[in-house]
C-alpha cells in the first residue's frame, strides 16, 4: 500500500493558462474523490468517481473544470483558463466502497497558485 | 442539509493538559461523523469516526469523541496532550447516509501544544 499519490505537489501558472493535476489512488480502491481546500478553510467536495463513472459534480465545479478517471485507475483534474480564484490546494482521496465502512485516504495535495 | 461548525480556529494547550476540540453538526439524516487530522505537508488522516452503535468512539493516538444527539455535538478529546499532537483538526459529517466519502468539513481547528 503506497498510499494516494498526487502530482505535481506545486503548480504556479499565469491567469488564463490551462493546468492538469494527476491522482493515483490506492490500487484496490473503487472510489476516487476530488476536494479543494483554501487557506483557513476545510476541504470542499468537488466530484467523485466509482470506477470510471463520474457520479456527481459539485456546483463549485464550473464548466472550466473537468475530471476524468479512464479505466477506473488514476484520475486527472483539468482547469481551463485559470483564474486567481482557482488558487487553492486540490486534494484527492480514494476509498473502497462496499461494506458499511467507507474510509477516505487522502493524498498530500497539489497546491495551485494562479498569478 | 448537512453542516459542521468547529468552535475555535486556534486552541493552545500545555503538554500534558487535556485537549478538547469542539464540533457541532446539523444533518437531515442519521449522521456519520468524522475527525481528521492534517500535519504540515501531509494528507488528511482519519482519527476516528462514528457511524452507529456506541456513542463514545476511540481513535488513534489516544483521541476519542462522543456523539451526543441531543446536543448535536461530536467533540474530540485527549486526556494528555503531546507535542506531536500539534496539527490542524477537521470535523466532518457525511452528506449521503451510510457513506463515508462525500463529506462536509468544518473550517478546522489548529492545535498548538506548549512545552
Amino acid at each position: 500500500d503506497t498510499g494516494v499519490s498526487q502530482n505535481p505537489r506545486h503548480k504556479i501558472t499565469k491567469r488564463g493558462q490551462n493546468v492538469t493535476f494527476r491522482c493515483d489512488p490506492i490500487s484496490e480502491h473503487n472510489r476516487l474523490y476530488w476536494y479543494r481546500q483554501t487557506l483557513g478553510q476545510g476541504p470542499e467536495f468537488l466530484t467523485y468517481f466509482q470506477n470510471e463513472a463520474q457520479l456527481e459534480k459539485s456546483r463549485l465545479l464550473s464548466d472550466r473544470f473537468s475530471a476524468e478517471r479512464p479505466k477506473g485507475s488514476f484520475s486527472t483534474l483539468e482547469i481551463q483558463r485559470t483564474e486567481q480564484g482557482d488558487s487553492a490546494m486540490y486534494l484527492c482521496a480514494s476509498s473502497f466502497f462496499g461494506a458499511d465502512n467507507e474510509k477516505l485516504f487522502f493524498g498530500s495535495g497539489t497546491q495551485l497558485s494562479v498569478l | 442539509a448537512q453542516s459542521v461548525t468547529q468552535l475555535g480556529s486556534h486552541v493552545s494547550v500545555s503538554e500534558g493538559a487535556l485537549v478538547l476540540l469542539r464540533c457541532n453538526y446539523s444533518s437531515s439524516v442519521p449522521p456519520y461523523l468524522f475527525w481528521y487530522v492534517q500535519y504540515p505537508n501531509q494528507g488528511l488522516q482519519l482519527l476516528l469516526k462514528y457511524t452507529t452503535g456506541a456513542t463514545l468512539v476511540k481513535g488513534i493516538n489516544g483521541f476519542e469523541a462522543e456523539f451526543k444527539k441531543s446536543e448535536t455535538s461530536f467533540h474530540l478529546t485527549k486526556p494528555s496532550a503531546h507535542m506531536s499532537d500539534a496539527a490542524e483538526y477537521f470535523c466532518a459529517v457525511s452528506v449521503i447516509y451510510n457513506q463515508g466519502g462525500k463529506l462536509i468539513f468544518g473550517q478546522g481547528t489548529e492545535l498548538s501544544v506548549k512545552p
